[in-house]
């Protein structure tokens, strides 16, 4: 029962460096999310995909992009890293249905130096 | 404005007393969703209860119960008979409308229980 799986945990990068998250799923969850978490700030929405070849922009997408080529598997790339990116980053996937919770992988934290 | 508010960045309780985390709201959708999720100092999102809009009696989850005051944007968290276990932020979230809708978060509050 792995659920979803971020990769790598941890990261470092130096800035103007690219590097892309990844997370799968294996509960066939139609929807995927992707957060970033810092301190005082909760958790804020960057992408979100309702299903396999579609993605959306949340809360803060600008200077992310994602990918959902597979049903299991959402992307996050960072192509050109800022400092501001320093952050963890949580996905998420979910079935259809407004009760539905989010389940969430264990996270990636990322420093850009 | 803030669709979620969580007005407490911390809270102190002794083990085995009750403690009431807040949690207001902001919707015009009739149908929404609200949400209360566990992360403790190893970092994972754990999920504690849900409560849906038109439900009519107030979610509880063991230990966890929500207490939903619809008129007044409400949906607080209640924990009975703290346990040391229960040091962790909490987040309340919200989800409006129904099918494609985001969930939302509030800035959490960090609850720390003392023997």
């Amino acid at each position: 029962n792995a659920g979803v799986t971020q990769t790598p945990k941890f990261r470092v990068l130096k800035t103007g460096q690219s590097m892309t998250l990844l997370c799968a799923q294996d509960m066939n969850h139609e929807y995927m999310y992707w957060y970033r978490q810092d301190p005082g700030m909760g958790l804020r929405l960057i992408h979100y995909s309702v299903g396999e070849g579609t993605t959306a922009k949340g809360e803060v997408p600008d200077g992310y992009n994602v990918s959902r080529l597979k049903k299991q598997n959402f992307l996050l790339g960072l192509e050109s890293a800022a400092p501001s990116q320093t952050s963890v980053y949580f996905c998420a996937s979910t079935e259809r249905g407004s009760y539905s919770p989010l389940h969430f992988g264990n996270g990636t934290r990322l420093t850009v130096t | 404005a803030q669709k979620i508010t969580q007005t407490q960045p911390g809270m102190f309780v002794q083990e085995k007393e009750a403690v009431t985390l807040d949690c207001t709201y902001d919707t015009s959708d009739p149908s929404y969703g609200l949400f209360w999720y566990k992360q403790p100092s190893s970092g994972e999102m754990i999920f504690l209860i849900y409560q849906g809009s038109y439900d009519q009696q107030n979610a509880t989850e063991g230990r966890y119960s929500l207490n939903f005051q619809k008129a007044r944007k409400s949906a607080n968290l209640v924990i009975s008979a703290s346990q040391l276990g229960d040091s962790a932020m909490y987040f309340c979230a919200m989800r409006e409308g129904r099918g494609y809708s985001t969930l939302t978060f509030g800035k959490g509050t960090m609850l720390l229980v003392s023997p």
